[in-house]
């Protein structure tokens, strides 16, 4: 079964720093291109960041451009997300999810989340 | 960037009833769209893709059509487990990756 569940959500003050973490399983990990996706309480969804297969290509929203880091260990079957300097709008559900093999397209599976609240 | 604006925010219908939800964009994706499905406390999943091509295990109550700007997503007839929010998302044109604002579809 694929799978990917993500980790490291938390309370921190603006300014500061958080890592999430996306375990995957259930599928090779290293041949598809990951992304986060977030949703802010009771609203729509957000693309944040994407990497692809070895990390050829990384995008970031204008929205955390300078702030986050994207990167992937694929022999550790897993997707981080370094954010610093967070601020209040920073505060969502964070999904990471898989796209199909041929690039970053659709968004299949997601997993279950990760809570990031920034609030003083 | 792509915007993708959807029609109604929230949609009132009854059980056994067709629900037609619309997604336009400010720009033409070609048939680059996909549709989910989110309810509450749970993840978002894929219904649709490329427009009209229904993901793995999705039933066939679900469909979608449409190209260039206007799309939609069809529930033949609704089921109780379908009550639910409903984003459009476009990849023609990326980064980045755009999703609209989301259909609430409620009991009526």
């Amino acid at each position: 079964e694929v799978q990917l569940v993500e980790s490291g959500g938390d309370l921190v003050k603006p300014g500061g720093s958080l890592r999430l973490s996306c375990a995957a399983s259930g599928f090779a990990f290293s041949d598809y291109s990951i992304s986060w996706v977030r949703q802010a309480p009771g609203k729509g969804l957000e693309w944040v960041s994407s990497i692809s297969r070895a990390s050829t290509y990384i995008h970031y929203a204008d929205s955390v451009k300078g702030r986050f880091n994207i990167s992937r260990d694929d022999a550790r079957n897993s997707l981080y997300l370094q954010m610093n300097s967070l601020r209040a709008e920073d505060t969502a559900v964070y999904y990471c999810a898989r796209s199909p093999i041929i690039g970053t397209r659709w968004f299949d599976p997601w997993g279950q989340g990760t809570l990031v609240t920034v609030s003083a | 960037e792509i915007v993708m604006t959807q029609s109604p925010a929230t949609l009132s219908v009854s059980p056994g009833e067709r629900a037609t939800l619309s997604c336009r964009a400010s720009q033409r994706v070609g048939s680059n769209l996909a549709w989910y499905q989110q309810k509450p406390g749970q993840p978002p999943r894929l219904l649709i893709y490329d427009a009209s091509v229904r993901a793995t295990g999705i039933p066939a109550r679900f469909s979608g059509s449409g190209s260039g700007t206007e799309f939609t997503l069809t529930i033949s007839s609704l089921q109780s487990e379908d009550f639910a929010v409903y984003f459009c998302q476009q990849y023609d044109q990326w980064p980045p990756w755009t999703f609209g604002q989301g259909t609430k579809v409620e009991i009526k």
